[in-house]
């Protein structure tokens, strides 16, 4: 079955500082990947996605990432977090015929000023 | 604006109540899905359903039940059954096609059950 992990439960970087939230996944086809985030008390939105094509996607508000198929990987970057980016970071695979998604346990992002 | 709706955000009720989450959207979306958020836990899946009138179960739908009589709509009913319902709840709709797994997500509703 396919998983999704994300090895850091918290991550606090400065403001201005760069960003890099892991995810690796367990997918024997090419997987659909996706990050999205939460803020306190809200619903998801969707940040960016990877289905095929460029290995390279950009998303909205700034943010990147990489998928890597020799590390089972889809990394999340930004060179440069705002305060406004704290947040809990979900990285997730699509899975089967009924469009269904795999998350991983998140990550919670603080930022200093 | 088109997007899913959930009410109430907040919900209280006394253990042995059953109680049914709200799930509307207008987003012409043929899936629609339930997740259970518990800190640390990441989503669980709960039901989803691919069309009207019919749902299936996902990773832990003992103690919850579902309905989805039109497309716009799937409520979730916590029943009584369920061991430990306070959470954070959380719906979402797909567009149609297989293979089109971007799922969009309503606001959430917090149940507390004392």
């Amino acid at each position: 079955a396919q998983s999704v992990t994300q090895p850091d439960i918290h991550i606090t970087v400065s403001e201005g500082a760069s960003l890099e939230l892991r995810c690796n996944y367990s997918y024997g086809a090419t997987p659909y990947l996706f990050w999205y985030v939460q803020s306190p008390g809200q619903g998801l939105q969707l940040l960016l996605k990877y289905f095929s094509g460029d290995t390279l996607v950009q998303g909205i508000k700034g943010f990147e990432a990489e998928f890597k198929r020799s590390q089972s990987s889809f990394n999340l970057r930004k060179p440069s977090v705002h305060w406004s980016d704290a947040a809990e970071y979900f990285c997730a695979v699509g899975e089967g015929s009924y469009n269904k998604l795999i998350f991983g346990a998140g990550t919670r992002l603080a930022v200093h000023p | 604006d088109g997007g899913i709706t959930q009410s109430p955000k907040y919900l209280f009720r006394k253990e042995g109540q059953n109680v049914t989450l709200s799930c509307e959207q207008n987003l012409n979306h043929d899936a629609m899905y339930w997740y259970r958020q518990d800190p640390g836990q990441g989503l669980r899946l709960i039901y989803y359903s691919q069309i009207v009138n019919d749902f299936q179960k996902g990773d832990i739908a003992e103690g919850y039940s579902v309905s989805r009589e039109k497309k716009e709509s799937f409520p979730l009913t916590v029943t009584s059954a369920q061991k430990n319902p306070t959470a954070f709840y959380l719906c979402a709709s797909s567009p149609p096609g297989t293979g089109n797994y971007e799922q969009y997500f309503g606001p959430g509703t917090r149940l507390t059950v004392t």
